[in-house]
């Protein structure tokens, strides 16, 4: 089985402090993906990356980074987190760019900021 | 443009009749077209996808969609609903744009009364 983990389920931080959010897949997946879902709105694309070292941004990317030194692992960075960045937190990945492959979810991170 | 669309954010269903929930998508591209489902404070599971092949998926746990390019739909239907049903339920949309673009939908809500 794919499995996708996240380094945590819920996490409260204060508005300007800095926040990682790690991702680990253990499928040797090229594609790497961060997704925030807010009700009503469906999974918006923050970042994805397809390559160690290599980003793209999604349709999202203000306030957010990345970084992906290693293929397992994806992390997002909030630089200073803000109250409007209080969601839940998607990690996904994925073979490579193919229009039928399908994504394996993460448990996801509910992020609140104060 | 490239879009999919819900059309109803709840469906509520008596357990043991019939479920649709209904989605269109419109794309300029060949697309493959994916269901997922979100059980409370959980990732999501991939249910079925649609890759060209047969019209009439099949998926897990007793659902099915059919493709219908004419009518640019993608319904996702069961025949008997069970309690265990209840969740989050996706459509996704995925093509090739030169580049890898994936549109999810706002997700449709479904409840399942005994």
């Amino acid at each position: 089985d794919v499995k996708v983990t996240q380094s945590s389920r819920y996490l409260v931080k204060r508005t300007g402090e800095k926040v990682f959010l790690e991702c680990v897949q253990d499928m040797d997946h090229e594609n790497m993906f961060w997704y925030r879902q807010d009700p009503g709105l469906g999974l918006r694309l923050i970042y994805f990356s397809y390559d160690v070292k290599m980003k793209e941004k999604g349709d999202i990317p203000e306030g957010y980074s990345v970084s992906r030194e290693k293929k397992e692992r994806f992390s997002l960075i909030l630089e200073s987190a803000s109250t409007n960045q209080t969601s839940m937190y998607l990690c996904a990945s994925s073979l490579p760019e193919k229009r039928t492959s399908e994504q394996y979810f993460g448990p996801g991170t509910r992020l609140t900021v104060t | 443009a490239q879009s999919v669309t819900q059309l109803d954010s709840h469906v509520s269903v008596s357990e043991g009749t019939p479920v649709l929930l209904r989605c269109n998508y419109s794309s300029s591209y060949s697309p493959s077209l994916f269901w997922y489902v979100q059980h409370p404070n959980k990732g999501l599971q991939l249910l079925l996808k649609y890759t060209s092949a047969a019209t009439l998926v099949k998926g897990i746990n007793g659902f099915e969609a059919e493709f219908k390019k004419s009518e640019t739909s993608f319904h996702l239907t069961k025949p008997s609903a069970h309690m265990s049903d209840a969740a989050e339920y996706f459509c996704v949309v995925s093509f090739n744009t030169g580049g890898f673009k994936t549109i999810f939908g706002a997700g449709t809500r479904l409840f399942v009364k005994a």
